[in-house]
């Protein structure tokens, strides 16, 4: 079956503008994770989207940072205002279910913002 | 703090031969260990997740060893393949916390022919 989908595929953005990107996981999954991998850096976790539970925002690194999941399903990271530091490579991944030892979380191609 | 740390950075090897990589971590509570392949430009595939009761595991030519005393974990690769060239990621899960996973910054294998 398909595995997790994102776009777009690159984005290259001005300082400043606001930018959407999204992830389609995969069918039936419930669990949602954002990550952020910068250049020569490990992935960093940002948001999770688990059922229809509140999503645990705890590493969204600032306010401008924003995500949603319509109907259980795909999700929107949105970057207000952005930044040169937000340059990096957005990856999203799903899993069937959340915390148990033998979810496997299957990754997205990601999408890479460059903000000039 | 959380942290996983790798070693090497990277690594350079002649197709055929053995690698061993390492993943150090201070994660507590421990849940799980994973280790990932990235291609360039690809998402992370799973290779292998191991739980603290785990020793060790493998996945074809992929073998992970887990040590929870000493909180340290390899993948070892047997007879490398230039398809085999990839970051590796050591990921370390906390208890009970789907989506904190602890990730390091990977190793980046080369396979020479």
């Amino acid at each position: 079956g398909a595995g997790v989908s994102q776009s777009p595929s690159n984005k290259v953005t001005e300082k400043g503008k606001d930018v959407e990107l999204r992830c389609d996981p995969i069918s039936g999954h419930t669990a949602l994770y954002w990550y952020r991998q910068s250049l020569g850096q490990g992935l960093e976790f940002l948001i999770y989207f688990q059922g229809n539970s509140a999503p645990d925002k705890s590493g969204l690194p600032s306010d401008r940072f924003s995500a949603e999941r319509t109907g259980g399903s795909v999700s929107t990271l949105t970057i207000q205002r952005t930044q040169q530091e937000d340059s990096a490579v957005y990856l999203c991944a799903s899993s069937s279910r959340a915390g148990g030892v033998t979810d496997t979380q299957y990754f997205g191609p990601g999408t890479r913002l460059t903000v000039l | 703090k959380n942290q996983v740390e790798q070693s090497p950075q990277s690594l350079i090897i002649l197709e055929g031969k053995n690698c061993t990589l390492q993943c150090n971590y201070t994660v507590s509570p421990f849940s799980n260990l994973r280790w990932y392949k990235q291609d360039t430009g690809r998402g992370p595939v799973s290779l292998t997740i191991m739980t603290f009761s785990e020793n060790t595991k493998s996945n074809g030519r992929y073998t992970a060893t887990l040590d929870a005393d000493t909180k340290q974990s390899s993948l070892h690769i047997t007879a490398s393949q230039l398809s085999d060239s990839a970051s590796y990621i050591c990921v370390v899960s906390t208890y009970n916390q789907g989506g904190k996973l602890i990730f390091g910054q990977g190793t980046e294998l080369s396979v020479k022919p």
